[in-house]
């Protein structure tokens, strides 16, 4: 079955780290770039990073998490990341992982998982 | 504030027509062939409905439509049933390598 699974969401301090997890199945993870969009509560959809498929060496961020976030690939082990830095209230969402649909794309998103929630909260 | 903006609501009978805009700049909406539109049921991970301004995916139904003038695209929904009831969100590229979304709109099927 084609699918996205994220996990690492929890209960995290302002200014602390997290690190998030999204395992790819199903399809040929290291061909396609991937994504990490968000959603606030009741809120609308924010996108916020995307790295290329293959080596993932080129990334990029919303200048809402740029220099607290980075997104990276592990194709052996099919899993996308994101390591969350110097976390603030405002980061407390649902975090979706999504494909492209190709390698080196930021035009569309075909493929989401059912997202992971983090809580920023003292 | 959303960089692209849409209707908070829209409303329709079943069987009737609705149309969502979605309107940004020339820097984004404008400037590219980008535009997607997803659709988000309660408590459901976004599903695409349109890509690249006016593509359906595969297994989307022919009744979800898209188009774009200017610096405005629009997703047209025809003979509206009551599944259709649900959260849509426009999205474009921006060409400063980032994606925008809308803010979301909600859709009732009355």
């Amino acid at each position: 079955e084609v699918q996205l699974l994220e996990s690492g969401g929890r209960l995290e301090q302002p200014g602390g780290s997290l690190r998030l997890y999204c395992a790819a199945s199903g399809f040929t993870f290291n061909n396609y770039a991937m994504n990490w969009v968000r959603q606030a509560a009741g809120k609308g959809l924010e996108w916020l990073s995307s790295i290329n498929g293959g080596r993932g060496d080129t990334t990029h961020y919303a200048d809402s998490v740029k220099d607290r976030f980075i997104i990276s690939r592990d194709n052996s082990r099919n899993t996308l990341y994101l390591q969350m830095n110097s976390l603030r209230g405002e980061d407390t969402a649902l975090y979706y992982c999504a494909k492209g649909p190709h390698s080196d794309s930021l035009s569309w998103f075909d493929l989401w998982g059912q997202g992971t929630l983090v809580t920023v909260s003292s | 504030q959303s960089a692209l903006t849409q209707p908070a609501s829209v409303s329709g009978s079943p069987g009737q027509s609705i149309t969502i805009s979605c309107t940004g700049t020339s820097s984004d909406v404008g400037g590219y062939d980008y535009v997607s539109w997803y659709q988000q049921h309660p408590d459901k991970a976004p599903k695409v409905m349109i890509y690249d301004v006016n593509h359906r995916p595969s297994g989307i139904s022919d009744r979800f439509s898209g188009s774009k003038s200017g610096n405005t695209a629009s997703l047209t929904i025809s003979g509206l049933q009551p599944e259709d009831e649900a959260d849509y969100y426009c999205s474009s590229y921006t060409g400063r390598n980032t994606v925008a979304f809308g803010g979301g709109t909600k859709l009732t099927v009355l």
